[in-house]
C-alpha cells in the first residue's frame, strides 16, 4: 500500500513550456486533490474531485486544468508555464470530504 | 467562504504544553475541525479531528467549545520534533460545493 504517490519529484520548466504532474493513490478513496504551496506560505486549494469523471475549481485554478478519469489518478496539467507558477505541488486524497486527507511527497517545480 | 484564523508563530521550550487556538467564526453545523501538522518538505499529515468538546488521541488533544466557534489544539509535554507548522482546516459548505479550506498555519518553534 503506496498511499499517494506524485511524480516527478522536482522538474525546472521554461516560461510558456507545459507539463502534468501525476498522483496517483491505491486507497481507492473518492475525492482527491491539488494543492500549492508557496515558500513560507499555506496550502492553496487549485482543483479537486469527488470521483471519476467529476472535478471542481479549488480558490487558484487560473493556468491549470485537471481530468479524474480513474479513481486512482489525478493528474496537473500546466499550461505555458509562468514565473508565478513557481511552488510545491502537492496531490491529495480522501475517502470524503470530512475524511482525513493523506497527501504525496510533493513535486517541486521552478519556472525559469 | 468561512476563514479560519491562526496564530503565525509560537516558540515553546521543551517538555511544555502547547496550546495553539483556530477562530472559524463562520464554521456550519455539520462541519468538523481537523488539524494537520507538516515538517519541511514534507506533505502536511493528520492529526486530531473533532466536532464538539473534546477528542484526544495518543499524540494531541483538541477542546472545541459549546458555540464551535474556535478551537484548541493541545500538545502535550513537547520535544524538539514537534517543530512544525499546524493547520487548522475546517470543512465549508457553499451552495452543496464543499470546498476545504486550510488556515495560514501557525509555525511552532521547540526550544531545547
Amino acid at each position: 500500500n503506496a498511499g499517494v504517490t506524485q511524480t516527478p519529484k522536482f522538474r525546472i520548466l521554461k516560461i510558456g513550456q507545459s507539463m502534468t504532474l501525476q498522483c496517483t493513490q491505491d486507497m481507492n478513496h473518492n475525492y482527491m486533490y491539488w494543492y500549492r504551496q508557496d515558500p513560507g506560505m499555506g496550502l492553496k486549494l487549485i482543483y479537486y474531485s469527488v470521483g471519476a469523471g467529476i472535478t471542481d475549481k479549488g480558490e487558484v485554478p487560473n493556468g491549470y486544468n485537471v481530468s479524474r478519469s480513474t479513481t486512482e489518478d489525478f493528474p496537473l496539467r500546466l499550461e505555458l508555464a509562468a514565473p508565478s507558477q513557481t511552488s510545491v505541488y502537492f496531490c491529495a486524497s480522501s475517502y470524503g470530504v470530512r475524511e482525513t486527507q493523506y497527501f504525496g511527497p510533493g513535486t517541486r517545480l521552478l519556472v525559469l | 467562504l468561512a476563514k479560519t484564523t491562526q496564530p503565525i508563530s509560537m516558540d515553546s521550550y521543551e517538555g511544555q504544553e502547547v496550546n495553539i487556538t483556530c477562530s472559524h467564526n463562520n464554521i456550519a453545523t455539520n462541519d468538523y475541525i481537523t488539524w494537520y501538522q507538516q515538517f519541511p518538505s514534507q506533505g502536511p499529515r493528520f492529526i486530531i479531528q473533532g466536532y464538539k468538546t473534546k477528542v484526544t488521541n495518543e499524540v494531541a488533544s483538541l477542546f472545541i467549545p459549546a458555540d464551535r466557534k474556535s478551537s484548541t489544539l493541545s500538545l502535550p509535554r513537547v520535544s524538539l520534533s514537534d517543530t512544525a507548522v499546524y493547520y487548522c482546516l475546517v470543512g465549508v459548505s457553499n451552495f452543496g460545493n464543499e470546498k476545504l479550506t486550510f488556515g495560514t498555519g501557525t509555525r511552532l518553534t521547540i526550544i531545547p
